[in-house]
């Protein structure tokens, strides 16, 4: 089972910063298959990156993902004031099962 | 409205059982394979089990395996979920979601969630 860490844990920004989540795998994830899902307090998660840099339907190309291999990076390029949430990512090239990482916490400094 | 909406949370006794349900609209429910995912309280998002768009195959996390039954009747547009022998880390709120991908022939999940619902809430608690 691929096992994920993401870093930092939680992110003090202010609206306008720009963002850098880090999401790191145990083993190489294959074919990039990585996304990054963001959750809100008492809501869903959201889809926002699959295939480790394409974005879901509707999402505002202020979110982008990068990486390869074992390394993967959500950005988020200006935040806005509704970008405050917790992020995970999570690897689907050895299903299954999928395995999620533990969240970053992206909150207003 | 394309949408999920579970149902049947609720607290129960460890040992016991529980169903839970999710209610599919607005979209082609029969052509989509279907995931639980679990959340503690508090925790991070735990993959429960999968079932192809026309319940021919399903696979299960290792933490529920042989407790855990998922089902799906596509001409009541419902996914279910089975869970006997609840124990008290099985507390979560569980959400159902749809795989990605549509079915076709030589149909594979692509194993990652495009659509979740608001989730029902599961408290084993004696």
């Amino acid at each position: 089972e691929i096992v994920l860490t993401q870093s930092p844990g939680t992110l003090s920004l202010s609206p306008g910063e720009r963002a850098t989540l880090s999401c790191r795998a145990s083993q190489s994830v294959s074919s990039s298959y990585l996304a990054w899902y963001q959750q809100k307090p008492g809501q869903a998660p959201r889809l926002l990156i699959y295939g480790a840099s394409s974005r879901a339907t509707g999402i505002p190309d202020r979110f982008s993902g990068s990486g390869s291999g074992t390394d993967f990076t959500l950005t988020i390029s200006r935040l806005e004031p509704e970008d405050f949430a917790v992020y995970y990512c999570q690897q689907y090239g050895s299903s299954p099962p999928v395995t999620f990482g533990p969240g970053t916490k992206v909150d207003i400094k | 409205q394309v949408q999920l909406v579970e149902s049947g949370g609720g607290v129960v006794q460890p040992g016991r059982s529980l169903r839970l349900s999710c209610a599919a609209s607005g979209f082609t429910f029969s052509s989509y394979g279907m995931h639980w995912v679990r959340q503690a309280p508090g925790k991070g998002l735990e993959w429960v089990a999968v079932i192809w768009y026309d319940g021919s195959n399903k696979y299960y996390a290792d933490s529920v395996k042989g407790r855990f039954t998922i089902s799906r009747d596509n001409s009541k547009n419902t996914l279910y979920l089975q869970m006997n022998s609840l124990r008290a880390e099985d507390t979560a709120v569980y959400y159902c979601a749809r795989d990605r991908r549509i079915a076709a022939a030589g149909y594979l999940p692509y194993w990652y969630f495009d659509l979740w619902g608001r989730g029902t809430l599961v408290t084993v608690s004696s």
